[in-house]
């Protein structure tokens, strides 16, 4: 079966840090990989999505950035956190060709201070 | 612009009647509605899926319709449980490139009161 793992769960970081979040999906190969953020009581807000290896696309211009070294690790990061960054992360994959049912992680909290 | 509205952010209801959970959509032509649930800091999970050209989908005591004319999708949760509080969102599809991306709603909380 399959399962997705992100990591930290939550954190706490001082503004102008950098971020680093971590998501992993296992069972599958060739997975379309997204980062999603939410805010308090707001929807989801796709952030990044993926296709493949290295390609990445981003849907809102941000203080972010996705990468993805291999087919099923897909990686959030900023060199230097804003207030307005703060808010509930979540990495999630669906299959390829597929009519697009999203498998979510846990989330990743992060509260910039 | 493309937008997604659900009924009522919070719908308290008593246990063992039927939620109905109501989402409206403007300016976009989805493929397929998705609906999920979303549990207090956890991730959402997925529920139902139901497409253009159906009008009805169930699942257990679940119910999705979707009514591509009024642009509008009704969830309903039969004999209601407390177990069944939670946040739930609706999603629609749109194709970019070579994936699909789902676009979510902001969410009903539904407490079903024991």
């Amino acid at each position: 079966s399959q399962t997705i793992h992100q990591w930290p769960a939550t954190l706490v970081q001082p503004v102008g840090s950098p971020l680093s979040l971590e998501c992993t999906v296992e069972g599958t190969s060739n997975p379309n990989l997204y980062w999603y953020r939410q805010a308090a009581g707001r929807g989801l807000q796709l952030l990044f999505y993926s296709v493949g290896i290295g390609q990445i696309s981003s849907e809102v211009p941000q203080n972010l950035s996705a990468s993805r070294p291999q087919d099923r690790q897909f990686i959030l990061s900023s060199k230097k956190l804003l207030l307005s960054d703060s808010g509930f992360y979540l990495c999630a994959w669906s299959r390829q060709g597929a009519t697009g049912e999203l498998f979510f992680g846990e989330g990743s909290r992060l509260t910039v201070l | 612009s493309q937008k997604i509205e659900q009924n009522s952010e919070a719908l308290n209801i008593q246990e063992g009647k039927t939620a109905t959970l109501t989402c409206n959509y403007t300016n976009y032509s989805p493929a397929y509605l998705q609906w999920y649930r979303q549990d207090p800091g956890r991730g959402p999970v997925f529920l139902l899926l139901i497409r253009e050209n159906e009008k009805e989908k169930r699942k257990e005591r679940l119910k999705v319709t979707f009514d591509t004319t009024l642009k509008q999708s009704l969830f309903h949760i039969t004999a209601s449980q407390p177990a069944d509080s939670a946040t739930y969102l609706c999603a629609l599809d749109s194709r970019s490139g070579s994936a699909r991306q789902l676009t979510f709603g902001s969410g009903t909380q539904l407490t079903v009161l024991p």
